[in-house]
């Protein structure tokens, strides 16, 4: 089992649709979560931090679910803008290298 | 934005080669990464540095080493490059448990 999954897509909304993401985490002692955004053929970047108390940034609202280990990305309004692959990043329990694990990313297309 | 910088930004080899690819960054930070990333897998970890000449394993290191000689500088060597070895490398810094930065990647193809 991966250590953090989620649906691949690609999720083709219109623009002005709201669109939810979810993923999965296998290990519980993971104390990070972040939303990191990658465009075709670029580098990552970070979208947001993930925390336990939901958190929000303009139209991007991202919560997480430690009980059953899942974290979830939601955009509302969707622009052209949009479209990316967004990557579940998880952080392991406390360990010298800071690591990231990161999902395989789940494609969103946005169409006009 | 340039905190961080790979090169090359693109190179072919020949299958038995060995091939270094250079992350720079002028942040300071401690931690430095490098990954690959492939379709279908996402971002594995080939070995990552927690500081000036302390480097460890990451998922998929066999084939790969690297070497960290000044904080600024992370060089990831394929010791003798495979087709299985094409791919894109990214390298990342960061300082915190607050998330990464990455550089703007190395597409390698190997022949």
């Amino acid at each position: 089992r991966k250590e953090v999954e989620q649906d691949p897509g690609p999720f083709n909304v219109p623009e002005g649709a709201t669109v939810a993401f979810n993923c999965t985490y296998s290990n519980s002692a993971s104390q990070s979560f972040f939303w990191y955004r990658q465009d075709c053929r670029k580098e990552p970047k970070l979208l947001m931090s993930v925390y336990s108390s939901g958190n929000e940034d303009g139209r991007f609202t991202a919560q997480l679910n430690r009980a059953s280990q899942y974290i979830s990305l939601l955009i509302r309004d969707s622009k052209l803008s949009d479209s990316a692959t967004y990557l579940c990043v998880v952080n392991g329990e406390k360990n010298r290298g800071n690591k990231l694990v990161f999902g395989a990313g789940t494609i969103l297309r946005v169409k006009s | 934005d340039a905190g961080i910088t790979q090169s090359p930004r693109h190179k072919v080899t020949e299958t038995g080669t060995p091939v270094t690819l250079r992350c720079h960054q002028t942040e300071n930070h401690r931690y430095m990464y490098w990954y690959r990333q492939d379709p279908g897998h996402g971002l594995r970890l080939i070995h990552y540095s927690y500081g000036v000449k302390d480097t460890d394993k990451g998922e998929v290191s066999d084939g790969y080493s690297v070497s960290r000689s000044k904080t600024e500088d992370f060089l990831l060597t394929l010791e003798s490059a495979t087709s299985s070895q094409t791919s894109v490398y990214f390298c990342a810094i960061s300082s915190t448990v607050y998330g990464y930065t990455f550089g703007s990647g190395t597409r390698l193809t190997v022949v």
